[in-house]
């Protein structure tokens, strides 16, 4: 069982370039998220997907296209990098199940805008 | 909108000093709260998870409760170590739309 899954773990981008960062779960869980943290901060929300086939801005979404493919996986797009898209990105995942609910993280994406 | 802060933003104690962790959110309409640790440079480590219906937790040395009607949350850490010198997220779930908001986070720092 791995959990939430992020890939790549590190990546340097010129200016303008363009990249996707993968985010995959295998417990099944209905909603997933993307954030952002800069360095001292909080983690703040780029986008969500409450569920399949349904994808909702957060509090930083400039810049950031996401494509929820399927209910493993959510993807998060940098279209034309700048710097200050540089940052470490995290994945989420949250499952609700009988009133219950918890969230899970990835380990994170470092990424580096130059 | 749901906000949520954690006051204070740092803290310095000496070792063996109880920590006391405030986080505030404005809607009170969650399913539910979790506390988080994290390490420089690391990810999230979970600590806490208190469901909504539920108004403690614990965990050893951790204890976390959770008054929804007036939307606070504290994180109690007895008898700290310098081991705990960390960084301390809360994050609440929305109960409409699923949304998962973050406080900005206390860093705390144990002196041996």
């Amino acid at each position: 069982n791995a959990g939430v899954t992020q890939t790549p773990k590190f990546q340097v981008l010129k200016t303008g370039q363009s990249m996707t960062l993968q985010c995959a779960q295998d417990m099944n869980h209905n909603s997933m998220y993307w954030y952002r943290q800069d360095p001292g901060m909080g983690l703040r929300l780029i986008y969500y997907s409450a569920s399949e086939g349904t994808t909702d801005k957060g509090e930083v979404p400039n810049g950031y296209n996401v494509s929820r493919l399927n209910k493993r996986e959510f993807s998060l797009r940098l279209e034309s990098a700048a710097p200050s898209q540089t940052s470490v990105y995290f994945c989420a995942s949250t499952y609700m199940a009988g009133g219950l609910t918890e969230a899970f993280f990835g380990q994170g994406t470092r990424l580096t805008v130059v | 909108k749901q906000e949520v802060t954690q006051i204070p933003a740092a803290l310095s104690v000496p070792e063996g000093e109880n920590l006391v962790l405030n986080c505030s959110f404005t809607d009170s309409a969650i399913y539910n709260l979790q506390w988080f640790r994290q390490d420089p440079g690391k990810g999230l480590t979970s600590l806490l998870l208190i469901q909504s219906s539920q108004r403690e937790q614990t965990s050893g040395r951790l204890n976390a409760s959770l008054d929804k009607s007036s939307g606070r949350s504290t994180l109690y850490i007895a008898a700290s170590q310098p081991g705990d010198s960390a960084t301390y997220l809360c994050a609440v779930l929305k109960a409409a739309g699923n949304k998962l908001t973050f406080g900005g986070g206390t860093r705390v720092l144990v002196k041996p």
